[in-house]
């Protein structure tokens, strides 16, 4: 099984629908991460969590929501897709600042 | 100005050959570094981690770090067309809660 699980793989949602994307780790890290990517933007950071009542906003947090339901699991909602919110969406762990992220195999969002 | 820059290519360069990937970062306060690689369509794999001046071996890769520069590059010897990806860059934050990702150099290996 991956450290680092995330569901759904691939989505395809109406433009103002309600959908969840979920992370859950193994990896006993504390710090968890959501990240998104698109063509020429890199990846952006939008939500990260230290701790299950730590929550932290990112620098495109604008339309994302997010909960921490425990150490392992840290999900992202997107309140109202929108279009551009079409992109590749991945989650990520980590023990600390000095030590890399481990990435999720990531999902792939599409809003039409 | 964005906090991590890298060059995004293409990169190409024939099997064999050495692969030099550049990044540059704004923040000086920065401590640790990391480059990564990604397939197309698949999730980032950390390759490299730095953290002092200077060069940094693992295989037939080299991470070479210049704070006073602030600039941190890798270098592939050996190319093979397996090393055929994106590499992205990625320093960490100021509080070191984060890190910021460079938007990727694409190299391809031609055999």
């Amino acid at each position: 099984d991956a450290d680092v699980t995330q569901t759904p793989r691939n989505r395809i949602t109406k433009t103002g629908k309600r959908i969840m994307l979920e992370c859950s780790q193994t990896k006993g890290h504390d710090r968890m991460y959501w990240y998104r990517q698109d063509p020429g933007l890199g990846l952006r950071l939008i939500y990260y969590s230290f701790d299950v009542k730590d929550i932290n906003k990112g620098e495109i947090s604008d339309g994302y929501s997010v909960s921490r339901q425990a150490q392992a699991k840290f999900s992202l909602s997107l309140e109202s897709a929108i279009p551009n919110q079409t992109a590749l969406y991945f989650c990520a762990t980590s023990q600390g600042g000095n030590y890399g992220y481990t990435f999720g195999s990531g999902t792939r969002l599409t809003v039409v | 100005q964005k906090e991590v820059e890298q060059n995004s290519g293409p990169l190409s360069v024939p099997e064999g050959a050495i692969a030099s990937l550049n990044c540059t970062y704004s923040d000086r306060v920065s401590q640790s570094f990391f480059w990564y690689r990604q397939y197309s369509g698949k999730s980032p794999e950390l390759i490299m981690s730095i953290y002092s001046n200077g060069d940094k071996e693992d295989g037939r890769f080299t991470a070479q770090l210049n704070k006073a520069s602030q600039y941190v590059s890798l270098l592939i010897r050996d190319s093979q067309p397996s090393d055929s990806a994106t590499y992205l860059c990625a320093v960490t934050s100021n509080t070191g809660n984060q890190f910021y990702f460079g938007t990727g150099t694409s190299l391809t290996v031609i055999p």
